[in-house]
């Protein structure tokens, strides 16, 4: 077990939705990063944040966001879904942006 | 995008040692090799990194070849419960992000 945890296991959506999932970081850590894994693939950095700021962005489109709160607790935002952001959403924190990277369980969300 | 290269799948028998490799010719000097894995639908774990010299921690070895261009690493009794995909990833020490690519899936065989 890695301390990190995310909610909710699984969503359901519609095209056009917006979802909110949310990730608590292991104590003592500063950084989370996001990652959207698509079935059979590995997972694909969305954007971390560090401090509350963003720190760093992958190729994703503005409706991906996020915000990372004063206990380094995190969100990330996904506007007007499509059927492609069908995926197992992956949080990670770590004590610090370059370190070493502890996983969550993932958000599985589906888009009908 | 990916930066290593990795078997798409491997059989190991139970009991055995797995050694699981990845070759990454073009990482530079201050880049390292990191190894995940990844059980059925679950978050990535982490297993272990290492830059030069030869890491070894309680689940795994990670042998690094003189020249950086390749790696293994080495799980060395497999049980059923290390049936998983594995994930060598190279980083930049100075980036904040890990590139994933398609991993190694490997099977313990009772």
């Amino acid at each position: 077990e890695t301390g990190v945890t995310q909610s909710p296991t699984h969503l359901i959506k519609t095209r056009g939705q917006q979802v909110t999932l949310r990730c608590s970081s292991q104590s003592g850590h500063n950084t989370v990063s996001w990652y959207q894994q698509a079935l059979g693939q590995g997972p694909q950095f969305i954007f971390q944040y560090y401090r509350e700021e963003e720190n760093g962005r992958g190729n994703f489109p503005p409706r991906f966001s996020g915000l990372q709160f004063p206990n380094y607790s995190s969100e990330l935002n996904v506007n007007a879904l499509e059927l492609d952001d069908s995926a197992l959403y992956l949080c990670a924190s770590s004590p610090d942006p370059k370190e070493t990277q502890y996983f969550g369980p993932g958000t599985r969300l589906l888009v009908l | 995008d990916a930066k290593t290269t990795q078997p798409p799948s491997m059989d190991c028998a139970e009991g055995r040692a797995a050694n699981l490799p990845c070759n990454h010719s073009t990482i530079s000097g201050n880049e390292y090799v990191y190894w995940y894995r990844q059980i059925h639908s679950q978050g990535p774990q982490y297993i272990i990194h290492g830059l030069k010299n030869n890491e070894t921690n309680e689940m795994a070895s990670l042998i690094i070849t003189e020249d950086r261009k390749s790696s293994t690493l080495i799980l060395p009794h497999a049980t059923l419960r290390d049936t998983a995909v594995y994930y060598c990833i190279v980083r930049v020490l100075a980036g904040n992000q890990f590139y994933f690519g398609t991993g190694t899936s490997l099977t313990v065989i009772p």
